[in-house]
């Protein structure tokens, strides 16, 4: 029940794409394609942003993806916007109803 | 519209204990697995407990185990986690999160409740 790696932050000016890139292992992340992607902003519950490794729900932008090689998986938001600056956190399923989230990353629009 | 909210936070002692309840609306509540996530002051999400629809499976993280009990009352669409044992380590926003049927994803969050454990 360790948590997934994630990069404590990155950066990107409006227009540009960025990555975020969250690292388990075989028993998580590389294990299936259960990989999520939430979005919190300052003081607001977490919002799913992309589930299933590559899927959006619906109202989801299409300018954030999800991708996962191996035991890696990554969220790319194209085109920043200043309203995506925020806290992301990857999530897991690792197996018998349990979740393992990342450490969390945060995007910084400059 | 999904709502889930969350009430019963506080400040305990250590050692003490509290109770917290989510409120859900919106869904037929008896068909989803539901799950307690926690977010400690300025750090990142944990998730804590997951209860299945019918109660037939439970699980925690290690920290929590034996201190922790995960709850549901599909009649009165309800989701419940009793905390006893306290630590100063458990305080946190506890948000209150259900699950997307089909597949493994944490759907739908509540506005968490503040609990903090100090003397």
């Amino acid at each position: 029940q360790s948590a997934l790696t994630q990069p404590r932050s990155v950066s990107g000016s409006p227009g540009q794409s960025v990555t975020v890139s969250c690292t388990g292992t075989s028993s998580d992340v590389g294990g299936d394609n259960y990989v999520s992607w939430y979005q919190q902003h300052p003081g607001k519950a977490p919002k799913l942003m992309i589930y299933d490794v590559t899927q959006r729900p619906s109202g989801v932008p299409d300018r954030f993806s999800g991708s996962k090689s191996g035991n890696t998986a990554s969220l790319t938001i194209s085109g920043l916007q200043a309203e995506d600056e925020a806290d992301y956190y990857c999530c897991s399923y690792a197996g018998s109803y349990t979740y393992v989230f990342g450490t969390g990353t945060k995007v910084t629009v400059l | 519209e999904v709502q889930l909210v969350e009430s019963g936070g506080g400040l305990v002692k250590p050692g003490g204990s509290l109770r917290l309840s989510c409120a859900a609306s919106g869904f037929t509540f008896s068909n989803y697995n539901m799950n307690w996530v926690r977010q400690a002051p300025g750090k990142g999400l944990e998730w804590v407990s997951s209860i299945s629809s019918s109660s037939s499976y439970i699980y925690y993280v290690d920290s929590v185990k034996g201190r922790f009990t995960i709850s549901r009352d599909n009649a009165k669409n309800s989701l419940y986690l009793q905390m006893n044992s306290l630590r100063a380590e458990d305080t946190a926003v506890y948000y209150c999160a259900r699950d997307w049927a089909g597949t493994w994803s944490i759907q739908h969050w509540g506005q968490g409740t503040l609990v903090t454990v100090s003397s």
